[in-house]
């Protein structure tokens, strides 16, 4: 089955500065990529998703990057605000005709004042 | 366009009990998904609904059991509790079943004492 793997576990940042997540997958079939971001005691919520038919795709802050051929994509977030600070997951859907998401362990960013 | 919605927020229950936890789905979504969440680390995929059956299944026994209701609306069960069931219970719906994005709940906290 699909594996992601996700790092950094935790990066911390101070407010302006840029922020970079990365992920591998393993299942080359896999064409669907959301990233989602959970606050405490919350759940998870969607802030940008890209397709395999995408190689890039920006909304204001928050851009995707997705490299087909390496099986890796990318979160960057810029000018980072306190309110950035959150676990962010990445996730691979495959085509089994179902919408299974497999996610990666996340990443806690803390972005300080 | 009302959201995802769970209940319980949070329970406690006992080593050998049975839970059943509830999701209501976002409003013309008719896929319902299941995931869990222990602390620390990713949702991982329990099962899904379309249409009110089950048309995929992670790797969790059988004790873990769900339904969809005509409404969309999906329940899951768990049998026979035991302490590593702890965990974020988490409710995904999307518009149909292999396509568009998934929208979480809030979750539904699970202690096993």
């Amino acid at each position: 089955g699909e594996n992601v793997e996700q790092h950094p576990s935790t990066l911390s940042v101070q407010e302006g500065d840029s922020a970079v997540i990365k992920c591998t997958y393993s299942d080359s079939a896999s064409n669907y990529f959301p990233w989602y971001k959970q606050e405490l005691g919350k759940g998870p919520q969607l802030i940008i998703d890209i397709r395999s038919n995408v190689g890039e795709k920006k909304d204001q802050r928050i851009a995707v990057t997705l490299n087909k051929t390496a099986k890796h994509f990318s979160l960057h977030i810029t000018e980072t605000q306190p309110e950035d600070s959150a676990v962010y997951f990445c996730a691979a859907r495959g085509d089994s005709g179902y919408s299974t998401l497999t996610f990666g362990k996340g990443t806690m960013l803390l972005v300080s004042p | 366009e009302t959201g995802v919605t769970q209940s319980p927020t949070h329970l406690i229950k006992t080593r050998g009990q049975q839970v059943t936890l509830r999701c209501s789905s976002q409003s013309g979504h008719n896929t319902v998904s299941w995931y869990q969440q222990a602390l620390g680390q990713g949702p991982q995929f329990i099962f899904q609904y379309y249409r009110e059956e089950e048309n995929g299944r992670g790797n969790f026994p059988p004790r873990f059991s769900g339904l969809q209701f005509p409404n969309y609306s999906s329940e899951l069960n768990v049998n026979a509790l035991e302490l590593d069931d702890s965990a974020l219970y988490l409710c995904a719906s999307s518009l149909t079943s292999g396509a568009g994005e998934l929208f979480f709940g809030e979750g539904s906290r699970l202690t096993v004492l």
